[in-house]
């Protein structure tokens, strides 16, 4: 199956420090990823489509300034934390999907990145 | 209403058993069902898709979809501790789009 990277696992830091998390698609294209969030006990709630070579379209109470999303190339995007507080303390995971013509409609997930803020 | 909805659980079964797992959808217009499994502190992984009406086997998974009833079901058989998980349906309403989780439903498989 397709694997998706997403680096670092796990990040502590201190409130008011930024935070970059990268998702890359290691054997595939991805013209789309996803950017989720998931808290204790819950589910994972979409917070933005990263589109290559565009703006990213984020979900409705989302802000777009806090949590910035780059889709550079084919197989990387970032999502930046930006001012922490411990409140966007959460687990984060980036998924892709194939650019390709089969299975394009599946969505790989990275391993997610768990961030903890002090 | 939700959009995705699923029983929370915990579903208990024994090992070996069937476990039978289900999830309903609001919007008609709904084209791919997926389901995911999630172990503790990890990120979700893909066990099976569907997309006609039906039933799809992979393995000792059944997915059953029933679009007209909006339900989308995931039989488990021959159940294992190892299967003990939460178990997240995702619903796509245009091909390659975005997913829309449901709360996930935890299932634990006593030995």
């Amino acid at each position: 199956g397709a694997v998706v990277s997403q680096h670092p696992s796990r990040v502590i830091c201190k409130s008011g420090t930024s935070v970059k998390i990268e998702c890359r698609s290691l054997d595939f294209q991805a013209t789309t990823m996803f950017w989720y969030r998931q808290f204790p006990k819950q589910s994972l709630m979409l917070m933005a489509t990263s589109n290559e070579g565009s703006k990213a379209t984020y979900e409705q109470g989302v802000e777009k300034d806090k949590f910035l999303i780059n889709h550079a190339s084919l197989t990387l995007s970032t999502l930046t934390v930006t001012s922490a507080h411990p409140e966007d303390s959460s687990f984060y995971i980036c998924s892709a999907r194939s650019s390709g013509v089969s299975f394009s409609h599946i969505q790989y997930f990275g391993a997610g990145t768990r961030l903890s803020v002090l | 209403q939700k959009e995705v909805e699923q029983n929370s659980g915990p579903l208990s079964v024994p090992e070996g058993a069937i476990a039978s797992l289900n999830c309903t959808y609001s919007d008609r217009g709904s084209q791919s069902f997926f389901w995911y499994r999630q172990y503790s502190g990890k990120s979700p992984e893909l066990i099976m898709f569907i997309y006609s009406n039906g039933d799809k086997e992979d393995g000792r998974f059944t997915a059953q979809l029933n679009k007209a009833s909006q339900y989308v079901s995931l039989l488990i058989r021959d159940s294992q501790p190892s299967d003990s998980a939460t178990y997240l349906c995702a619903v796509q309403m245009e091909y390659g789009n975005k997913l829309v989780f449901g709360a996930g439903t935890i299932l634990r498989v006593k030995s």
